[in-house]
């Protein structure tokens, strides 16, 4: 089941400079995207959602771009910081998010100081 | 700020034993969720459970799972018969109500089966 699909398993960037982690999805019916944050041994931690009614959504130093045609998400950090080193999902529900998530595979990011 | 707790945070067992794992989801939040992620592998959905009903349960959730709300608060997991492949790290997800579209996660419980 490859609903979901994050195709860098890792990225590295230098402290200050932006970090852009892509996701793509398949099923049509996803009309809620969320991107959660998650350290080892830890239970996800939201960041930012964007419903499929925006094209953009932004809080803070993070921004989700959604474009529908392509199916496409992305998650930019602006200024990345080394706290900001984690592994980064994606995730999708069709229902407005009341059902279930479909994950990707996770994206591991390191801002290097 | 209120956040959704597990209990236990590791429970390790035997092949064939029972497992309950504990989830306390944030006060006044109407649906809830149960994930696993096995090692090095997605985060998948398990079950949903609202108005103490199953909503929506994937394959992985077979006979040898079930789910409760047992008292206003608490809401568990249970695997009757345990197998080496049951071994993951399980969440617990809750939500407000229908408005609501952000899964809000616990801490996990590390499953071990030997």
């Amino acid at each position: 089941d490859q609903q979901v699909k994050q195709n860098s398993p890792s990225l590295s960037v230098q402290e200050g400079r932006i970090s852009i982690l892509n996701c793509d999805y398949t099923n049509s019916m996803f009309d809620y995207f969320l991107w959660y944050k998650k350290y080892p041994a830890e239970g996800p931690t939201f960041l930012i959602s964007i419903s499929s009614i925006k094209d953009k959504n932004e809080d803070g130093r993070f921004t989700v771009f959604l474009n529908k045609s392509a199916k496409h998400l992305s998650l930019h950090i602006v200024p990345s910081q080394p706290g900001d080193s984690a592994v980064y999902f994606c995730a999708a529900s069709p229902y407005g998010g009341t059902g279930k998530l479909i994950f990707g595979q996770g994206t591991t990011l390191q801002v290097k100081p | 700020e209120p956040e959704v707790t597990q209990t236990p945070s590791h429970q390790v067992t035997q092949m064939g034993q029972e497992v309950i794992l504990r989830c306390v989801p944030i006060s006044n939040h109407l649906y809830f969720y149960w994930y696993r992620q096995i090692l090095g592998q997605k985060v998948e959905f398990l079950v949903s459970f609202y108005n103490n009903e199953i909503s929506e349960k994937s394959e992985i959730f077979d006979d040898q799972f079930s789910v409760e709300r047992p008292d206003g608060s608490n809401f568990t997991l249970k695997i009757r018969s345990t197998k080496l492949e049951d071994s993951a790290m399980y969440f617990c997800a809750s939500i407000p109500d229908r408005d609501g579209g952000t899964q809000y996660f616990g801490p996990g419980t590390r499953l071990l089966v030997l």
